[in-house]
């Protein structure tokens, strides 16, 4: 079995800030990590991967995740943020065929 | 790249009515399809996905039913709708053999009255 958390289901900063959005997984297997965001009455899009390789991955804007295979993490930074970054920020997990999402994390980014 | 369709974008429908959601997908061929629901506040609940033509596998039992007429048609149904059934509709795809993201089309907001 396989399961995501986010910490937080709400992460409020302010313009410019440091964006840190936390993903913790569980896996038999190794996984292939992902980070979606999802703006009001809209579709996911993918912000960044993990799958193999180099550990520190980068995304669309300006985002960026590093998998930590000790810590089970995923975490979501960008150096600062945008107004047009508020969202909901959903972090997945694919192993064995199967996905799971985390319950979301709502990001409110204050002028 | 691929483009998931989806309509209607909202829909209100009383209990006991039948519903028909449809999904196609463009820039792809032979794709795995997916329904999600997102119930307020929530993550993502998987509901059907199939991996062809007349393939639905079902994760959970409920009164939604799932049809893949053809390749890049994902359809999804029910013959009388319960308050339950309300929430944000998602269909999706898998994006490439090796790049296990999904796509996802905009969404149906489905409110049960």
């Amino acid at each position: 079995a396989q399961s995501v958390t986010q910490l937080g289901s709400h992460v409020s900063v302010s313009e410019g800030a440091l964006v840190l959005l936390r993903c913790n997984y569980s896996s038999s297997v190794p996984p292939y990590l992902f980070w979606y965001v999802q703006y009001p009455n809209q579709g996911l899009q993918l912000l960044l991967k993990y799958t193999t390789g180099a550990t520190l991955v980068k995304g669309i804007n300006g985002f960026e995740a590093e998998f930590k295979k000790s810590e089970t993490s995923f975490h979501l930074t960008k150096p600062s943020a945008h107004m047009s970054d508020a969202a909901e920020y959903f972090c997945a997990v694919r192993s064995a065929g199967k996905s799971t999402f985390g319950d979301g994390t709502t990001l409110t980014v204050k002028p | 790249s691929q483009t998931i369709h989806q309509w209607p974008a909202t829909l209100v429908q009383p209990v006991g009515s039948p519903l028909s959601l449809e999904c196609t997908v463009e820039g792809t061929s032979n794709p795995n399809l997916y329904w999600y629901r997102q119930a307020a506040g929530r993550g993502l609940q998987l509901l059907f996905y199939s991996v062809g033509i007349g393939q639905i596998s079902s994760e959970v039992p409920q009164n939604l039913s799932a049809s893949r007429p053809q390749d890049r048609q994902f359809i999804l149904s029910s013959k009388k709708l319960l308050l339950s059934d309300s929430g944000f509709y998602l269909c999706a795809s898998i994006r490439g053999h090796r790049d296990y993201g999904y796509t996802f089309g905009s969404g149906t907001r489905l409110t049960v009255v």
